[in-house]
């Protein structure tokens, strides 16, 4: 089966930084994902990764591992507005995308 | 410009009843779809739409059916509720010129089946 696996909560103080991880098993692989959603609202796009490496942008990072079926997402320099679930998503051999259940992350002053 | 709006925000419904949930999109993308999800589970594809006049099926659609007449339009319909039925439902849609194109998400509808 296909199996996407975040932590399901984490916690953070403002002006720190977090690392979300992610592993994958899909059949398949097209690229992987990152969404941010705020509590009671849509997704919006974050990242996508379909090389190895990490891809900057601003105060976040994400860094993909295809040998190792692997991402995290590096937050720096936390804000309150950073509060959010994170959601990582692989495209796999049909271009579906398989979405992870969310990292909840909180930040507290 | 409003990207993509989902009708009803919210609705309560007895189970057995039939129900469209309504999505429309003003970005002229070619790909749309259908997501519930559900607490602690990640968003599951219910229908998918690569291009007008084309649908196909997801993860989990059964119970539930769409249409693309057009490019701006992809309505949900549940022909009779069940409360397993009971999500979020997300409407998104991609340019789809490339399949790994972003997905542009709409604000979502509460659905409760009683």
């Amino acid at each position: 089966g296909q199996n996407i696996d975040q932590p399901t909560e984490m916690t953070a103080t403002e002006g720190a930084i977090v690392q979300i991880n992610c592993t994958y098993q899909t059949s398949g692989f097209n690229g992987l994902f990152w969404y941010q959603q705020h509590a009671g609202e849509a997704p919006t796009f974050l990242s996508y990764n379909v090389l190895d490496g990490l891809e900057e942008k601003g105060r976040f990072s994400s860094f993909l591992s295809r040998s190792k079926g692997y991402s995290y997402l590096l937050l720096k320099e936390l804000q309150m507005k950073d509060s959010a679930s994170y959601l990582c998503a692989v495209a796999d051999s049909n271009y579906q995308l398989i979405w992870g259940a969310g990292t909840k992350l909180i930040i507290k002053p | 410009i409003a990207g993509i709006t989902q009708a009803p925000t919210s609705q309560i419904l007895a189970a057995g009843r039939r129900m469209t949930l309504r999505c429309t999109q003003d970005m002229r993308h070619n790909a749309m779809y259908w997501y519930r999800q559900d607490l602690g589970l990640g968003l599951r594809l219910i229908h998918y739409s690569n291009t007008a006049g084309t649908t196909g099926k997801g993860e989990v659609p059964d119970g539930y059916s769409v249409s693309r007449a057009n490019t701006d339009d992809f309505p949900l319909t549940l022909a009779s509720a069940v409360p397993s039925q009971t999500s979020v439902y997300f409407c998104a849609s991609s340019d789809g010129d490339t399949p790994t194109d972003t997905q542009y998400f709409g604000p979502g509808t509460r659905l409760t089946v009683l």
